[in-house]
């Protein structure tokens, strides 16, 4: 089956720090990859995505390549705002296995960035 | 484009009543997603629905809970004899089925259920 393993949280950093939360999959196939981002009191958002090996997702300063090599999809940003804090979830779908689209996510990683 | 809109936002009720959730997706969205998201993990996939059809439901969905999508436009997560373990927010997700093209899933802002 797919799975999405992401590194616990939380992580706290001092604004302008250099982010990167991992995130590594279990699929056959091929899968579409996604980051979705959670602010306080608010719906999870689509921040990006990648839909094919070697495909670089990005959005708002964030990115993410996905790596069939290493079944990864790590998330990074050069320098995070306050306004960056929130909780950040990496997620599967694999239209191959499930043709409903359905989302397999991880366990979220909250980010915490003070002034 | 309103986006994904739940109601009620918030819920609680005792142990054994029976809850009813709804969502409204965004217009012309012929998928439905409902997923679960307990504290601290990540969301988890209930069921979907293409259209009015309910075409998938996980091993999660107990047979205390139902969901219907009538006429292929709001859906309703009911729930029976709730129990402490229901508790939860309970998310609800659309997206437009594209031909060779990754859908996107747009979310609601959750409707969160408290059993006492």
């Amino acid at each position: 089956g797919n799975s999405v393993t992401q590194m616990e949280g939380p992580v706290t950093l001092s604004e302008e720090a250099f982010l990167t939360i991992n995130c590594t999959y279990t699929a056959t196939g091929y899968p579409s990859l996604f980051w979705y981002v959670q602010y306080p009191g608010e719906g999870l958002q689509l921040l990006l995505k990648a839909t094919k090996a070697d495909d670089k997702g990005s959005n708002k300063g964030f990115e993410a390549t996905y790596r069939k090599e290493t079944t990864s999809f790590h998330l990074e940003k050069g320098s995070v705002q306050v306004s960056d804090s929130a909780v950040y979830f990496c997620a599967l779908s694999n239209p191959l296995l499930n043709a409903g689209n359905m989302l397999t996510f991880g366990g979220g990683t909250r980010l915490m960035v003070k002034p | 484009d309103t986006g994904v809109s739940q109601n009620p936002r918030h819920k609680i009720t005792k142990r054994g009543q029976n809850v009813t959730f709804r969502c409204d997706p965004i217009s012309e969205h012929n998928r439905l997603y409902w997923y679960r998201q307990t504290l601290g993990q990540g969301p988890e996939f209930l069921t979907y629905f293409q259209n009015e059809a309910q075409l998938e439901k996980s091993r999660l969905l107990s047979d205390r809970f139902s969901a219907e999508r009538p006429k292929g436009s709001f859906s309703t997560l009911e729930i029976q004899r709730t129990e402490q373990g229901d508790s939860a927010m309970y998310l609800c997700a659309s997206s437009r089925e594209q031909w060779q093209q990754q859908e996107t899933q747009y979310f609601g802002p959750g409707t969160r259920l408290l059993v006492l």
